[in-house]
């Protein structure tokens, strides 16, 4: 199993409201991330989980919140979005050797 | 800091011609490289690898070597088909204390037309 499973695909959300991301694996990774993807551009690093705690915060606003329930899930947490923050967002997973294995993406769409 | 410089694109090309993509990193050792391909719609998928100068990633008719004295790690394939349309990225990173940490290129658009 080399997948990373990411839901929903697609979320359309309100400046009020509150979502979650998810995001799964069962290659035993150690180490999760969360990326924002903005079109035509490359990623960029939101936060790095490691042995399930957080171990790089990239100055990210606090309306997104990680968590990491396991070693083989992790969640974004999102609440009062504003329509800048529409973007696909990418969740990836490590092994020791540092290659990321990237999800599928949810694309978020913020009203 | 390190870097990742990748050839700006678009590229277009004609279904059996030659690509290469220009990649070149700075960095204040030797990182992993990486190239990563990302069709439309989807996440990035790992294309190649290499973690030491000299190796040589391939995959899928792409290769890509690993040149210390250059910094570069340029990716080519001899003969490109219409479904390689994709954007490319370069990265480069991912050991030690910087596990997880790529540094990505700025992507390049390939379009193949049969």
């Amino acid at each position: 199993d080399t997948e990373v499973t990411q839901t929903p695909k697609h979320l359309v959300m309100g400046m009020t409201n509150k979502k979650s991301l998810k995001c799964e694996q069962h290659m035993g990774h150690r180490a999760m991330y969360w990326y924002k993807q903005k079109a035509k551009k490359p990623p960029e690093l939101m936060f790095v989980y490691s042995y399930e705690k957080l171990s790089i915060n990239e100055s990210v606003p606090s309306r997104f919140s990680p968590e990491c329930p396991n070693s083989s899930l992790l969640n974004l947490h999102l609440h009062a979005l504003q329509p800048e923050d529409s973007a696909l967002y990418l969740c990836a997973s490590a092994p020791y050797t540092g290659e990321l294995f990237f999800g599928e993406g949810s694309r978020l769409t913020v009203l | 800091g390190d870097s990742v410089t990748q050839m700006e694109g678009p590229v277009t090309l004609s279904e059996e011609a030659f690509l290469t993509i220009n990649c070149t990193y700075t960095a204040t050792g030797y990182p992993s490289l990486f190239w990563y391909v990302q069709y439309p719609g989807e996440g990035l998928q790992l294309l190649l690898k290499a973690t030491k100068a000299d190796d040589k990633g391939s995959n899928k008719g792409f290769e890509a070597t690993y040149r210390k004295e250059t910094t570069s790690f340029h990716l080519e394939k001899g003969s490109v088909q219409v479904s390689d349309s994709a954007v490319y990225f370069c990265a480069g990173g991912g050991r030690g204390s910087t596990l997880g940490r790529l540094y990505f290129g700025r992507g390049t658009q390939l379009t193949v037309w049969p």
